[in-house]
């Protein structure tokens, strides 16, 4: 297993840019999560994906976010309109059918100024 | 819904002690899981253990141990012969009716030598 990659590690945007991360999971890992973390906290849940089927989403999601996966392997996040409190650590995980380890990420962290 | 508290916000140890952390959560499921992560700084977030509910046996891993107590919805984490190399943030987390992890705020651990 090369292990869930992320890009970019960091970004920092203005208020009201919009923003797109990139997960690439580990190789025929046909789950796929992303959560937010902020500083002091433990991971919320944003949303998965089984193949490219967004099966769950949080409520967290508002509507200026939205994920795709779109030939079931890579996933981009992409946050529009920044705000503030976007800023953020954003993780991706993945795992296979069989078993329930998920498998983490970098994170991409977000600076919202 | 399920929660996850953690209740100790740091912890220290002096290297080749034991130390336990505490975790205790709710849930309304019959069949979940639980998991201990290990989130080093600037490092990404790895799986230290995890407890099947219904398995009554409490899992093992190495220096790593929990000890699950079903009927008070408790789950902590002893780590034996502490390392330098164990100072991280722990957080605790459920799954159970969903593919989400939930977690707890987490506990940063201080290894003195």
């Amino acid at each position: 297993d090369t292990g869930v990659s992320q890009n970019p590690r960091h970004k920092i945007t203005k208020r009201g840019q919009n923003v797109t991360f990139r997960c690439d999971p580990i190789s025929e890992h046909n789950r796929l999560y992303w959560y937010r973390q902020t500083l002091g906290q433990g991971p919320e849940f944003l949303t998965y994906f089984q193949n490219e089927a967004q099966l769950e989403k949080s409520r967290l999601l508002s509507d200026r976010f939205s994920a795709e996966r779109p030939k079931g392997s890579f996933s981009t996040l992409e946050i529009q309109r920044t705000e503030q409190g976007d800023s953020a650590m954003y993780l991706c995980a993945s795992r296979r059918d069989s078993g329930n380890e998920q498998f983490f990420g970098p994170g991409t962290r977000l600076t919202v100024l | 819904a399920q929660t996850v508290t953690q209740s100790q916000p740091e912890m220290s140890v002096q290297e080749a002690e034991t130390v336990t952390l505490s975790c205790t959560y709710d849930t309304s499921e019959s069949d979940y899981y639980l998991f201990w992560y290990k989130q080093p700084p600037s490092r990404q977030m790895i799986l230290v253990i995890r407890q099947e509910a219904y398995k009554q046996q409490n899992a093992t891993e190495n220096r790593f141990s929990v000890n699950f107590q079903k009927a008070a919805k408790s789950f902590s984490l002893k780590i034996s012969d502490s390392q330098l190399g164990d100072a991280a943030m722990y957080f605790c987390a459920a799954q159970g009716g969903s593919e989400k992890l939930v977690f707890g705020k987490g506990t940063k651990l201080t290894v003195n030598p």
